[in-house]
C-alpha cells in the first residue's frame, strides 16, 4: 500500500513551458485534491474532486488545470507557467463519507518556474 | 468562509519543556479540526483530529488538543518536547467527509524550534 504518490519530486520550468504533476493513490479515496504551499501562507487548495468525472475550483485556481478519468490518478497540469506558480505542490486523498474526512498527503512536487 | 488563524510565526522552546500551539477558527458549523506536523522537505503527517464527542483529543506522538467552541480554538499541547519534535505544525478546518469534498483551510504554520 503505497499511499498518495507524486511524480516527479522536483521540476524547473522556462516560463511559458507546460508540465503535468502526477497524483496517484492506492487507497480508493472518492476525494482527490492539490494544495500548494507558499512561505508564510500555509497550504492553499488549488483544485478537488469528488469522484471520477468530477472536479471543481478551490481557492487559487487560475493557471492550473486537472482532470480525473479514474479514482486513482488526479493529474495537475500548467498549461504556461509562471514564476508565479514556483511553490511546493501537494495532492491528498480522502475518503467520502463516514469517517473524519482525514486527508493523507503525497510527499509533493517542488517546482521552480525561471 | 471557513478560516483559521495560528497567531504564532515562530516558537522556540527547550527540550523536556511543554508546547502549547494555539489555533483559532471561523466556521459556521460544527467542524472537523485536525493537526498536521511536516518535517523538513516532507510530506503531511496527522498528528489528531476532532470532529465530535470528547472535546480533549490524543494524537500520536505524545501530544493532544482540546477544543473549545465558546473561544473558537483548537491548541495543541503536549506536556514534554522532544528535539525530534522541531517541525512545522498546521491547525486546518473544513466540513468533513460529506461537507463538499472535503475542502480543508489551513492556517499559515507554526514554526517549532526545539533547544538542546
Amino acid at each position: 500500500n503505497a499511499g498518495v504518490t507524486q511524480t516527479p519530486k522536483f521540476q524547473v520550468l522556462k516560463t511559458g513551458q507546460s508540465m503535468t504533476l502526477q497524483c496517484a493513490q492506492d487507497m480508493n479515496h472518492e476525494y482527490m485534491s492539490w494544495y500548494r504551499q507558499d512561505p508564510g501562507m500555509g497550504l492553499r487548495l488549488i483544485h478537488y474532486s469528488v469522484g471520477a468525472g468530477i472536479t471543481d475550483q478551490g481557492e487559487v485556481p487560475n493557471g492550473y488545470n486537472v482532470s480525473r478519468s479514474t479514482t486513482e490518478d488526479f493529474p495537475l497540469r500548467l498549461l504556461s507557467a509562471a514564476p508565479s506558480q514556483t511553490s511546493v505542490y501537494f495532492c491528498a486523498s480522502s475518503r467520502s463519507g463516514g469517517g473524519t474526512g482525514e486527508q493523507y498527503f503525497g510527499p509533493g512536487t517542488r517546482l521552480t518556474v525561471t | 468562509a471557513q478560516s483559521v488563524t495560528q497567531p504564532d510565526i515562530h516558537i522556540t522552546v527547550s527540550e523536556g519543556a511543554s508546547l502549547e500551539l494555539r489555533c483559532n477558527y471561523s466556521y459556521g458549523a460544527t467542524p472537523y479540526l485536525f493537526w498536521y506536523v511536516q518535517s523538513p522537505g516532507q510530506g503531511l503527517q496527522l498528528l489528531l483530529k476532532y470532529f465530535s464527542g470528547d472535546t480533549l483529543v490524543q494524537g500520536i506522538k505524545g501530544f493532544e488538543a482540546e477544543f473549545k467552541r465558546s473561544q473558537s480554538s483548537f491548541n495543541l499541547r503536549k506536556p514534554s518536547v522532544h528535539w525530534s519534535d522541531a517541525a512545522e505544525y498546521f491547525c486546518a478546518v473544513g466540513a468533513g467527509p460529506t461537507g463538499g469534498g472535503n475542502k480543508l483551510t489551513f492556517g499559515t504554520g507554526t514554526q517549532l524550534k526545539v533547544e538542546l
